[in-house]
């Protein structure tokens, strides 16, 4: 089956800019994460959707940071605007359903590495 | 909250060398425990998990015991290959399905 895909690979921006992602999960899997990764460090969730609604939102810093999923498919990450400390890479994770355990089916995409100069 | 720590790295070893990266983790009640593995350019999989106490987990060579008396998941493998160079990131998952990882640890293999 295909797997989790982001785009783009690579994104440079200068602060103030935004800048959005994308991410297409395994076809059929109800739950999508948004995870940041900052170098050197494990990755945190931004914010978990089950289909088209909102389950975690929690760790999402929504004064800059928006995300949605407006069809219960594919998403979009936005942060606007881009600050120095955002830097990271942003990793798309699915599963089937939010109640599966995270080691049945749970597939991380290879990420966007964002660099805000 | 959940947290994880794991040791420092890189750490750098040559081929058929013995592997350990400690693991420990905080929690309430019995988390599950995983390892995932990040290859350069490529997002996080899942190598081994384990569900219980002494609960052994283990693939491509890899092996990481749940022991619940230290909290402790360590990652040991007996000979390592230049192709087992990564990142292993530690994860822990309670009630909540969300695992909580650790910083992660590079390995370098030397040929």
């Amino acid at each position: 089956e295909a797997g989790v895909a982001q785009s783009p690979r690579y994104k440079i921006i200068e602060k103030r800019q935004s800048v959005a992602f994308w991410c297409n999960p395994i076809s059929g899997h109800a739950t999508l994460y948004w995870y940041q990764q900052i170098l050197g460090q494990g990755p945190k969730l931004l914010i978990q959707f089950q289909n088209n609604g909102v389950v975690d939102d929690s760790q999402l810093p929504k004064d800059r940071f928006s995300a949605e999923r407006l069809k219960g498919v594919d998403s979009t990450l936005k942060i606007q605007p881009a600050k120095l400390e955002d830097s990271a890479v942003y990793l798309c994770a699915s599963s089937l359903d939010y109640r599966d355990r995270v080691d049945y089916g749970y597939t991380f995409g290879s990420g966007t590495r964002l660099t805000v100069v | 909250g959940d947290s994880v720590t794991q040791m420092e790295g890189p750490v750098t070893l040559s081929e058929e060398a013995f592997l350990t990266i400690n693991c420990t983790y905080t929690a309430t009640g019995y988390p599950s425990l995983f390892w995932y593995v990040q290859y350069p350019g490529e997002g996080l999989q899942l190598l081994l998990k384990a569900t219980k106490a002494d609960d052994k987990g283990s693939n491509k060579g890899f092996e990481a015991t749940y022991r619940k008396e230290t909290t402790s998941f360590h990652l040991e493998k007996g000979s390592v290959q230049v192709s087992d160079s990564a990142v292993y990131f530690c994860a822990s998952s309670g009630g909540s399905y969300i695992p909580t990882f650790g910083r992660g640890t590079s390995l370098i293999v030397h040929p």
